[in-house]
């Protein structure tokens, strides 16, 4: 029971190049949430989907885009990367987006923008 | 606005020196109150959830507790494999989101 799985783990990119970072879960979680933890600025949400088939932007959204592929994935896309996406990115899953049940992250993708 | 704030930003006890870490929130009206635990290099990983000003909660050597305006982390007798960042998250009523405060980076030494 791996729970919520990203990859890759660490990446390195050129200014302009773009990316996707993939999030399974095996939780049968209805809602899924990218967020990106830089020092100082604590967890802040990119990206959420509530149930398969919905995407809503979080606090920091510019930059990025979405997709929830189906109930177990959902995927967070840079188009064109910038020094400034240089964080360490998180994908989070939660039973209920209303409910008091907690978040549920993977291990992260460790991304450097050069 | 949904605000968290965490103190201190980093504490660094003897092993069997007992503290508390602190989360003060603002929200319109509170869902839930999350503590979760990070070691370095991996993601967070949930500890408690309080609901009500004056619930309890307690897992081994730590112990949450909720009232209206903050919320303590007790740690009790603290070992070194303690030593890790907390983090407090907020979900407030009719909200979809958590919002998170900053942290508090736990240092236990032997």
């Amino acid at each position: 029971n791996a729970g919520v799985t990203q990859t890759p783990k660490f990446q390195v990119l050129k200014t302009g190049q773009s990316m996707t970072l993939q999030c399974a879960q095996d939780m049968n979680h209805n809602s899924m949430y990218w967020y990106r933890q830089d020092p100082g600025m604590g967890l802040r949400l990119i990206y959420y989907s509530a149930s398969e088939g919905t995407t809503d932007k979080g606090e920091v959204p510019n930059g990025y885009n979405v997709s929830r592929l189906n109930k177990r994935e959902f995927s967070l896309r840079l188009e064109s990367a910038a020094p400034s996406q240089t964080s360490v990115y998180f994908c989070a899953t939660r039973a209920e987006v209303t409910y008091n049940s907690p978040l549920h992250f993977g291990n992260g993708t460790r991304l450097t923008v050069t | 606005e949904d605000q968290v704030t965490q103190s201190p930003e980093a504490l660094r006890l003897q092993e069997g020196e007992s503290s508390s870490l602190n989360c003060s929130y603002t929200v319109s009206g509170l869902r839930g109150l999350f503590w979760y635990r990070q070691d370095p290099g991996k993601g967070p990983e949930f500890l408690f959830t309080l609901y009500s000003a004056g619930e309890e909660k307690e897992k081994e050597r730590l112990k949450a507790t909720l009232t209206k305006k903050e919320s303590f982390l007790h740690i009790t007798a603290p070992k070194p494999e303690d030593s890790a960042t907390y983090l407090c998250a907020v979900q407030a009523v009719g909200a979809q989101k958590l919002v998170f405060g900053q942290g508090t980076r736990l240092t236990i030494n032997p």
